[in-house]
């Protein structure tokens, strides 16, 4: 089955600093690769995704990149806001596979 | 419109007590359906998903069970809850076709074994 790491697990920035989130999968046959947003206590909430036949994808101040050949994709937020804090996810398909998650702090 | 529904939402249990979670989804038919577990500070472990009625694929062994008794009804059951089931359960499913689906979570169901 499908293998997603992420890193890092922690991840500390200065507001206004970008933030950059990087995933692995094992299955070549994926194809489409989320990023979700949790807040404490809260569901994952989709922020973002990408499909195989592109390569970025941007909206407002997230990013996410992907290459196919390395099977790694990545999260890119930039001009980071407080309300940035949170766990993010990656996933991959097939079967909705997670990375381990990463947990962001904006320090203001 | 096409919505989750997930209940309950939070739940305090004995160990040895069974377990039942739900999870409907309106607006949609024959959704592809997922159980995933949250232990507190961790990541999403997928437990079961169902592709149709009475289909269900299990990821991981353990103490749980999953059916699927109506196309859009996705049931989470445990005969003898273990403190180690306790957790964050979320219920997902996955909407769209072709290249335009994604997937989507329920509120969650806070589970606490004691």
């Amino acid at each position: 089955g499908e293998n997603v790491e992420q890193h890092p697990s922690t991840l500390s920035v200065q507001e206004g600093d970008s933030a950059v989130i990087k995933c692995t999968y094992s299955d070549s046959a994926s194809n489409y690769f989320p990023w979700y947003k949790q807040e404490l206590g809260k569901r994952p909430q989709l922020i973002i995704d990408i499909r195989s036949n592109v390569g970025e994808k941007k909206d407002q101040r997230i990013a996410v990149t992907l290459n196919k050949t390395a099977k790694h994709f990545s999260l890119h937020i930039t001009e980071t806001q407080p309300e940035d804090s949170a766990v993010y996810f990656c996933a991959a398909t097939g079967k909705l596979s997670f990375g381990a998650g990463t947990t962001v702090t904006v320090r203001a | 419109s096409q919505t989750i529904h997930q209940w309950p939402a939070t739940l305090v249990q004995p160990v040895g007590s069974p377990l039942s979670l739900e999870c409907t989804v309106e607006g949609t038919s024959n959704p592809n359906l997922y159980w995933y577990r949250q232990a507190a500070g961790r990541g999403l472990q997928l437990l079961f998903y169902s592709v149709g009625i009475g289909q269900i694929s299990s990821e991981v062994p353990q103490n749980l069970s999953a059916s699927r008794p109506q196309d859009r009804q996705f049931i989470l059951s445990s005969k003898k809850l273990l403190l180690s089931d306790s957790g964050f359960y979320l219920c997902a499913w996955k909407y769209g076709q072709g290249a335009g689906y994604g997937y989507t979570f329920g509120s969650g169901t806070r589970l606490t074994v004691v």
